[in-house]
């Protein structure tokens, strides 16, 4: 398995709150992102790094923030959250941008 | 606007008959397409790609098939386990472009039954 580690897995916050995921990768690879998924939605796209302090917006971006200060962490901040962030947020990892991607376990949020 | 759409939110099949999920595409520019399988409460899984160069690419009981004409993928598992019932996401990207996104559609929900 890639080694990929999201944290915290589980999170239960409060409408307003600020909230920080984390993405660890041991891999090396150049390009992470994050992913979010919802019923009805699929996988969609929030935001994404191709190398340090480098990253882009995906199609769900609005609300969130990101930042890449080392290779192998990329964070997902949700600065105020409300209860229509609350998902099941995924992170993944590939060496090459646009092939193929590993990746976590997943974070369940909920925004109560 | 979706840019990868799967239009069957669910399949069920027979165990041991042929499983033909699909996908449609939107963007002329996406290059490369890739399945991933999801289990509950876990991560998604690669399973196979295409580049489009490709028509077909084979991995075992996993074959997709290419139609760049029509736009349009399909992945093939011949033949279905019980233990291949799982969401199943198309994904595509812009990878000769070297845009570094990979764009999923919403997934098919396949059911294999014994």
């Amino acid at each position: 398995d890639a080694g990929i580690t999201q944290s915290p897995r589980h999170k239960v916050t409060e409408t307003g709150t600020p909230v920080t995921l984390r993405c660890h990768q041991t891999e090396n690879h150049r390009y992470m992102y994050w992913y979010r998924q919802d019923p009805g939605h699929g996988l969609r796209l929030i935001h994404y790094s191709y190398g340090v302090k480098d990253t882009d917006k995906g199609e769900v971006s609005d609300g969130y923030s990101v930042s890449r200060s080392k290779t192998e962490d990329f964070l997902l901040t949700l600065e105020s959250a409300t209860s229509s962030q609350t998902s099941v947020y995924f992170c993944a990892i590939s060496a090459l941008g646009g092939t193929e991607a590993f990746f976590g376990q997943g974070t369940r949020l909920t925004v109560v | 606007d979706q840019q990868v759409k799967q239009n069957s939110p669910s399949l069920s099949v027979q165990e041991g008959r042929i499983s033909i999920l699909n996908c449609d595409y939107t963007n002329s520019m996406f290059d490369y397409f890739l399945w991933y399988k999801k289990y509950p409460a876990e991560g998604p899984t690669f399973l196979i790609s295409i580049s489009s160069i490709k028509d077909k690419n084979e991995d075992g009981r996993f074959t997709v098939f290419l139609n760049k004409s029509a736009k349009h993928l399909s992945l093939h598992i011949v033949p279905s386990q019980p233990g291949d019932s799982a969401v199943y996401f198309c994904a595509a990207s812009n990878y000769g472009g070297s845009q570094g996104n990979l764009i999923f559609g919403k997934g098919t929900k396949l059911s294999v039954k014994p």
